[in-house]
């Protein structure tokens, strides 16, 4: 069955750098394009970050561009988002999830990001 | 941008039937999904494309899609369902995702 396992989330200071991944199983990996979304404590879902199934085409919200990359290795099955210059309002469980057409079929459990000092 | 407008709580009582719109300029033109968050869990997918149901949610689980609103309803509501439910759409305009502010359904 498919599996999304993100890690990497953890506490790390305004203005700090933090990488996320997220470990695919149970499809075929290098076929899908794959979403990251976040949700702050006690908020609604986001949208953050979109690759394609061959990483040639990313898209990112307003609210993360410049600051964040998102990136795969096909050959390890893993799923990464960088952040950099991270704010208080990234603060969120962050969610990998797999695209199917133009919605998510399948989410990760998610990995909390903290930002603050 | 494009924008999904929920109604921040829906209640309705056992065995009745709950519906939760999401609106939005013309979104009957957009695919429409519908997910389902209890607390503590990642969302679960469980409308796709205005009024297709993933295998294993119930057939009480419809949607539909038309001009400016896209419906979420759940017959027969069980407290099972209490639940936290997001719409979404694909700009195609601007290549992103959006998700409505959600609805918080209570089951009385």
């Amino acid at each position: 069955q498919v599996q999304l396992v993100e890690s990497g989330g953890g506490v790390v200071q305004p203005g700090g750098s933090l990488r996320l991944s997220c470990a695919a199983s149970g499809f075929t990996f290098s076929s899908y394009g794959m979403h990251w979304v976040r949700q702050a404590p006690g908020k609604g879902l986001e949208w953050v970050a979109f690759i394609r199934y061959d990483g040639s085409n990313k898209y990112y919200a307003d609210s993360v561009k410049g600051r964040f990359t998102i990136s795969r290795d096909n050959s390890k099955n893993t799923l990464y988002l960088q952040m950099n210059s991270l704010r208080a309002e990234d603060t969120a469980v962050y969610y990998c999830a797999k695209y199917a057409s133009s919605y998510v079929d399948y989410w990760g459990q998610g990995t909390l990001v903290t930002v603050s000092s | 941008s494009y924008v999904l407008t929920q109604p921040p709580s829906v209640s309705v009582a056992p065995g009745k039937t709950a519906r939760i719109t999401c609106g939005g300029n013309n979104i009957g033109s957009k695919s429409v999904h519908w997910y389902q968050q209890k607390p503590g869990q990642a969302p679960v997918l469980v409308v796709y494309d205005d009024s297709d149901r993933p295998s294993g949610i119930p057939e009480r689980f419809s949607g539909s899609n038309s001009g400016n609103t896209a419906t979420l309803t759940i017959s027969r509501v069980e407290a099972g369902d209490e639940a936290d439910y997001y719409c979404q759409v694909w700009d195609s305009s601007s290549d992103y995702v959006v998700f409505g502010g959600g609805t918080k359904l209570t089951v009385l």
